[in-house]
């Protein structure tokens, strides 16, 4: 089965400052890793992803993430943040081996202090 | 291009009547997701679907809950005799026809169901 863990409910950081917010996931098979995004009342809009090739990916926003194999990790990066970064962040994996399913971590808010 | 439409937005009901909600995917997809945002909580999976199918509905609670994706027209996720424990945001997402697994998933705004 797959599985997603945020460990942090919260994240807080001051503006200009770097951000890092975790993701570790576990599959069976080849990850496939999303990151999104969710402002208050709105929907999820999808930040950036991991398919194969190159461990550093870069997104929207100027947002990047790392993915780790033997960490089974793929944290969210930002060099310098943004008040309006602040939002709830979700990453998310899909398992090769379980077709279109998409399994969501339980968000980590982020709050980027002025 | 318009994205992932959802209506209602917002949806009030009372304890016991019913609840639909309905889901434009974007145009050329046809595959739509249906999850449950309860407040303060994270995105639960509720039912995926293709046109006409229901491929995995292993989210969905077995009683009072049914989603269809008809030929024509958009998705519909209905919730019978609703209760307060569902009050919550719903989520439609979509993804291309014949998506590979490495494609994303785009979001609608969601429906928010308040039960009073």
């Amino acid at each position: 089965a797959q599985s997603v863990a945020q460990p942090e409910d919260q994240v807080n950081v001051a503006e200009g400052n770097p951000l890092t917010v975790k993701c570790t996931y576990s599959v069976s098979g080849n990850p496939y890793l999303f990151w999104y995004v969710q402002y208050p009342n709105r929907g999820l809009q999808f930040l950036l992803k991991y398919i194969t090739g190159d461990n550093l990916v870069k997104g929207s926003y100027g947002f990047e993430a790392e993915f780790n194999k033997s960490q089974t990790s793929f944290h969210l990066k930002k060099p310098s943040a943004l008040v309006s970064d602040s939002a709830l962040y979700f990453c998310a994996v899909r398992d090769d081996n379980y077709g279109q399913n998409f399994v969501f971590g339980p968000g980590t808010r982020l709050s980027v202090l002025p | 291009n318009a994205g992932v439409m959802q209506n209602p937005r917002h949806l009030v009901r009372r304890r016991g009547q019913e609840a639909r909600l309905r889901c434009s995917p974007m145009k050329g997809h046809s595959h739509v997701y249906w999850y449950r945002q309860l407040p303060e909580e994270g995105l639960k999976f509720m039912v995926y679907l293709q046109k006409e199918n229901i491929i995995d509905e292993s989210g969905m609670p077995k009683e009072r809950f049914s989603a269809e994706f008809p030929k024509e027209g958009p998705s519909i996720l209905r919730i019978q005799q609703v209760v307060r424990g569902d009050s919550a945001a719903y989520f439609c997402a979509s993804s291309p026809s014949r998506g590979s697994p490495t494609g994303e998933l785009f979001f609608g705004e969601g429906s928010r169901l308040t039960v009073l």
